[in-house]
């Protein structure tokens, strides 16, 4: 079975500081992995996607994660944070393109000023 | 969020009442996907549609919970009777492609359920 552990409930950084959100997968196959981010009474939004063409990954608002196999993991970063990336940020996997995705429990990103 | 409409976005109900959600995604597409967010949580599959069909409803309460999809455009989801357990999101999605062939998951705003 397929599961997302996302280290850290709540993550709290200065604004201009590196962004680091932490991500574990287990997968029995090859595994699709995303990135959304949830901004407050909203729905999700997609920052990125790994489907194995690249190990890492460029997403929208600075964003990048890399994935590491040998680890089975997909850390978000970014490299100076800013206000507007206060949000509620979720690790996914999925089998196969269009196949259910199964989420972590989410990371609370805040940036002081 | 601009390719899916959901209403209500806001529904507060009693225990033991009846409720139901509706999804329109702007443009067709086969794949629809009804999901659960419960506070603090991650959101949860509730049940996946292509076209009228349902490909995956393993996770849907089938006592309370039921959901159609209707020529394969609009859904429902419909509770009978909520309990105070599904205060929750309830997220539609649907999947296009882009660019490059990829196809991926998009949500749209949600509507946000309070059982009292």
């Amino acid at each position: 079975a397929q599961s997302v552990t996302q280290l850290g409930s709540h993550v709290s950084v200065s604004e201009g500081a590196l962004v680091l959100l932490r991500c574990n997968y287990s997968s029995s196959v090859p595994p699709y992995l995303f990135w959304y981010v949830q901004y407050p009474n909203q729905g999700l939004q997609l920052l990125l996607k790994y489907t194995s063409a690249a190990t890492l990954v460029k997403g929208i608002n600075g964003f990048e994660a890399e994935f590491k196999k040998s680890e089975t993991s997909f850390h978000l970063t970014k490299p100076s944070a800013h206000m507007s990336d206060a949000a509620e940020y979720f690790c996914a996997v999925s089998k196969n393109q269009g196949g259910k995705l199964i989420f972590g429990q989410g990371t609370e990103l805040s940036v002081k000023p | 969020e601009a390719g899916v409409a959901q209403s209500p976005r806001y529904k507060i109900i009693e225990k033991r009442q009846s409720v139901a959600f509706w999804c329109n995604p702007i443009s067709g597409h086969a794949t629809l996907y009804w999901y659960q967010q419960i506070l603090g949580q991650g959101p949860k599959l509730l049940i996946q549609f292509q076209n009228n069909g349902v490909v995956d409803d393993s996770q849907l309460p089938k006592d309370r919970f039921s959901a159609e999809r209707l020529k394969g455009v609009d859904s429902t989801l419909k509770i009978q009777p909520a309990k105070l357990e599904d205060s929750a999101v309830y997220l539609c999605a649907y999947l296009h492609g882009t660019v490059g062939g990829q196809e991926t998951q998009y949500f749209g705003p949600g509507t946000r359920l309070l059982v009292l």
